[in-house]
């Protein structure tokens, strides 16, 4: 019930493309929705994060689509670039609700040039 | 100041050496927590401290001793570790004091054990 399962592993897409990476929750208390971006050596950064009040959230170049009744929601990067290159971690929480994050497995990205 | 700071950036210990990571966020946040990060894995939850007490401790070994002497500062104190425990320790901050917000995290100590 606490799992974030994130989908796929590991993505290659051509410079300008769109990178699209999915994720599905299971306990439907979440009501947070965090995407984050590790570089190499880096810590995670927040990247752009939803509630599950809205169904789209858009930032820029990366957008979040939110899909409550499936539980489910994606992160699409438009026009994707090389430094787009890294690794993403879709996540959930509750707020309030205690300090547990729970994090999706991740997807390693690779934009060729 | 928006950043959480960490040090060191790296470091090389022994099985049966002591050394300690230091976080310091100036943010006012509430909040702060140790991760440990396998290569090619999520952080995984150790410590969170809230308003400067220990709120959760992830049944981490006794090895691995937190300790948060005031609302910006967070200590890992490290003593007899083992070659598997060789990770990237993320520290992480956030507002409140209950939990669930955005967590911003430190660079990360990279630490090996030998």
């Amino acid at each position: 019930q606490q799992q974030v399962k994130q989908s796929p592993q590991s993505l290659i897409v051509q410079k300008g493309g769109i990178s699209i990476i999915n994720c599905a929750y299971e306990n439907t208390a979440f009501d947070y929705f965090p995407w984050y971006q590790q570089f190499p050596g880096k810590g995670p950064a927040l990247l752009i994060a939803i509630r599950p009040d809205v169904s789209e959230k858009k930032e820029g170049r990366f957008t979040i689509s939110f899909n409550k009744s499936a539980k489910q929601f994606s992160l699409h990067i438009m026009d994707s670039q090389p430094g787009d290159s890294a690794t993403y971690f879709c996540a959930a929480s509750k707020i309030p609700g205690g300090f547990k994050t729970i994090f999706g497995a991740g997807t390693r990205l690779f934009v060729k040039a | 100041d928006t950043e959480v700071t960490q040090t060191p950036k790296h470091l090389v210990m022994g099985m049966t050496n002591k050394k300690s990571l230091k976080c310091e966020q100036h943010m006012g946040h509430r909040a702060m927590y140790w991760y440990k990060q396998k290569a090619k894995k999520p952080p995984e939850l150790m410590f969170v401290y809230s308003y400067e007490k220990l709120s959760i401790n992830e049944s981490v070994p006794s090895r691995f001793s937190p300790e948060c002497p005031n609302s910006s500062l967070l200590n890992l104190h490290l003593h007899a570790l083992q070659p598997e425990d060789s990770a990237l320790y993320l520290c992480a901050s956030s507002l409140g004091g209950t939990g669930g917000e955005t967590q911003y995290f430190g660079p990360g100590t990279r630490l090996l054990v030998l």
